[in-house]
């Protein structure tokens, strides 16, 4: 099993600018989440979903797009990328709500 | 919103000295989990626990879960240099949402 892949591991965007990280997990997991962690600051939830088709912000949505068709995927969109979302962002699966999170290995994303 | 916090920030301690961070929400949690996240790693599942005033051990890490179900703490007993990283709890209050706290950063001379 392959985990929780996040692609790609580094980004240099442009203010302005739009794109998408990817999350895939492999375990067959229902829960996903995207968390963006600041240098010496916790993580904070971005946006999750309890399964396919099913989504919810949390509580740094604004800027970020997500969607979930299917149960493997979980894309992250930026929207027009700002100097303020550069971070280090994690993906998360879990089998449920009840579960421990996996956590992919992150997106380093720098805005200039 | 439901807020984690967790105390000290930092703590640096001398091989073999114990260590403890506290964590405390400002709502019940119907569960509280623990991570470690080595330096330039994601962070890593270490427990969960669910129940009123539950205590759980992992080798020389000592987990309990307050009676109110606000507050949890994670002791490690006679740290070691592999122990070093950040340690970060998560409530979880049963609206499907993980709330990280602040976490606290171990650093350990030898």
């Amino acid at each position: 099993n392959a985990g929780v892949t996040q692609t790609p591991k580094f980004q240099v965007l442009k203010t302005g600018q739009s794109m998408t990280l990817q999350c895939a997990q492999d375990m067959n997991h229902e829960y996903m989440s995207w968390y963006r962690q600041d240098p010496g600051m916790g993580l904070r939830l971005i946006h999750y979903s309890v399964g396919a088709g099913i989504t919810d912000q949390g509580e740094v949505p604004n800027g970020y797009n997500v969607s979930r068709s299917t149960t493997e995927d979980f894309p992250l969109r930026l929207l027009s990328a700002a100097p303020s979302q550069t971070s280090v962002y994690f993906c998360a699966s879990s089998y449920s709500g009840a579960y421990g999170y996996t956590f992919g290995s992150g997106t380093r994303l720098t805005v200039v | 919103g439901q807020q984690v916090m967790q105390i000290p920030q930092y703590q640096h301690v001398q091989e073999g000295e114990d260590f403890t961070t506290y964590c405390n929400s400002s709502t019940t949690l119907s569960n509280i989990q623990w991570y470690k996240q080595r330096p330039g790693g994601h962070p890593v599942f270490l427990i969960q626990l669910v129940k009123s005033g539950e205590v759980k051990k992992q080798k020389r890490l000592t987990f309990q879960f307050g009676e109110a179900k606000k507050n949890s703490s994670l002791h490690i007993t006679a740290t070691q240099t592999t122990d070093v990283g950040t340690y970060f709890c998560a409530g979880d209050n049963a609206g499907n949402m993980l709330t990280f706290g602040g976490g606290t950063r171990l650093m350990v001379k030898p």
